[in-house]
């Protein structure tokens, strides 16, 4: 079965680390363009990150220069490092799969909720 | 800039169609879009894509009563023999090099 779990949330004071981590079962991360996607309270989706296949990554000017998306091959996981974080971070973060290269996300994890708050 | 334009808000009855609409920015009328569906306290589910020129690909598992079109700038989705099920919030989204784009979302509600 194709799946992805993202764990690491938690609460953080303004300022602090977390990473991110979304085990992907089913498929392989590294032959895939991979996404994470937050929603903060209420909010609508917000695309955050990709790492293409290929490795190119991009971002959300919003996380620019704060949020780093990374992959372990040997684990087969997708992981997004979150530096200087503020309250506005504040979201559930899911990662996901697009479909054939470069494409819709077909594929969505059940998210994982950050806190950033004093 | 490219931007995806959603109703905030629909409601049909129970048994009944629907039809909900993203609209394209100027300029961006050729691009292809996907409509995930989010009930609630639940993450986003991909239901389908749809082309510029109306054909459209759906999910795994996504039923019959789901069927998307396309005129111009606008993909729609739309939703027969309407179940409270349906009752979630729908999001179209767009990509490009390096980028993507989501609607604001629209809420539906079933009556």
């Amino acid at each position: 079965e194709v799946q992805l779990v993202e764990s690491g949330g938690g609460l953080i004071q303004p300022g602090g680390s977390l990473r991110l981590s979304c085990a992907a079962s089913g498929f392989t991360v590294s032959s895939n363009y991979m996404s994470w996607v937050r929603q903060a309270p209420g909010k609508g989706l917000e695309w955050v990150s990709v790492l293409y296949s290929g490795g190119n990554t991009y971002y959300a000017d919003s996380v620019k220069g704060r949020f780093s998306i990374s992959r372990d091959n040997s684990k087969n996981t997708l992981y997004l490092q979150m530096n200087s974080l503020r309250a506005e971070d504040t979201a559930v973060y899911y990662c996901a799969k697009a479909h054939y290269g470069w494409d819709a996300f077909n594929i969505w994890g059940q998210g994982t909720m950050v806190t950033v708050s004093s | 800039q490219l931007v995806l334009t959603q109703s905030p808000s629909a409601s049909a009855s129970l048994g009944a169609s629907v039809k909900l609409t993203c609209t394209l920015s100027s300029g961006h009328s050729s691009f292809t879009i996907a409509w995930h569906q989010q009930q609630p306290e639940k993450g986003p589910r991909y239901l389908m894509k749809i082309n510029s020129d109306g054909s459209h690909s759906k999910g795994d598992g996504i039923p019959d009563r789901f069927s998307g079109s396309s005129s111009g700038a606008e993909r729609s989705l739309t939703i027969s023999s309407l179940q409270s099920e349906d009752e979630a919030d729908y999001y179209c989204q767009t990509w490009g090099t390096g980028f993507v784009v989501f609607g604001g979302g629209t809420k539906l509600t079933v009556l």
